[in-house]
């Protein structure tokens, strides 16, 4: 049973702050990472992608994928009240779908 | 910025129904998928469609189950006799050829009564 693991949260920090997003999956042939933001009653938006190994950065948002550990994150720098969703991450394995974690729930509390 | 759209935004039926929900992707897409979303759970794949067929399902979707693209632009589910338990948020999605990347379309909430 290939898995994606997240904490639910909520994950609250104040405005202004990091926030920091984890993710772990258990296939290790796992090959493309997303992460997606979900407002209450909406879809998923994609906010990033990852393939490789290291960091990815895109204006406030950085992701980290470290493939050894089967691992890959997510930072929101300088978090604003409006970047409080629930963040999903996504894993690509062999096939064409993806495979969702649970979620976590990001509050920032301005 | 062209997006996936959806319709209708929430059908309700009585269970035993049929329903068909619909979905327009990005137009230079090639595949498509449809996942769905219990209240308060995960996203779940359902199936993937390219090149005018199915190329992976999951065991949600079974035999009540069907997709199809009737035309060159819409790609529909089918749920033949609907149960309580297919309540959920439908999220269609598409890709295009070189990347990974899935854009979901706005969902149908389906409730079965």
């Amino acid at each position: 049973q290939k898995e994606v693991e997240q904490n639910s949260g909520p994950l609250s920090v104040p405005e202004g702050a990091i926030a920091s997003l984890n993710c772990t999956y258990s296939d290790r042939g796992s090959q493309s990472f997303f992460w997606y933001r979900q407002y209450s009653g909406k879809s998923p938006e994609l906010i990033m992608s990852i393939y490789s190994n290291g960091d990815k950065e895109d204006g406030r948002f950085t992701a980290q994928l470290n493939k050894a550990s089967q691992y890959v994150s997510l930072l929101i720098r300088d978090s604003q009240p409006s970047d409080s969703a629930t963040y999903l991450c996504a894993v690509k394995n062999y096939g064409q779908n993806f495979v969702f974690g649970p979620g976590t729930r990001l509050s920032v509390l301005p | 910025e062209p997006e996936v759209t959806q319709t209708p935004s929430h059908q309700v039926t009585q269970m035993g129904q049929e329903v068909i929900l619909r979905c327009v992707p990005i137009s230079n897409h090639l595949y498509f998928y449809w996942y769905r979303q219990i209240l308060g759970q995960k996203v779940e794949f359902l199936v993937s469609f390219y090149n005018n067929e199915i190329s992976e399902k999951s065991e949600i979707f079974d035999d009540q189950f069907s997709v199809e693209r009737p035309d060159g632009s819409n790609f529909t589910l089918k749920i033949r006799s609907t149960k309580l338990e297919d309540s959920a948020m439908y999220f269609c999605a598409s890709k295009g050829g070189r990347r990974d990347e899935q854009f979901f379309g706005p969902g149908t909430r389906l409730t079965v009564l």
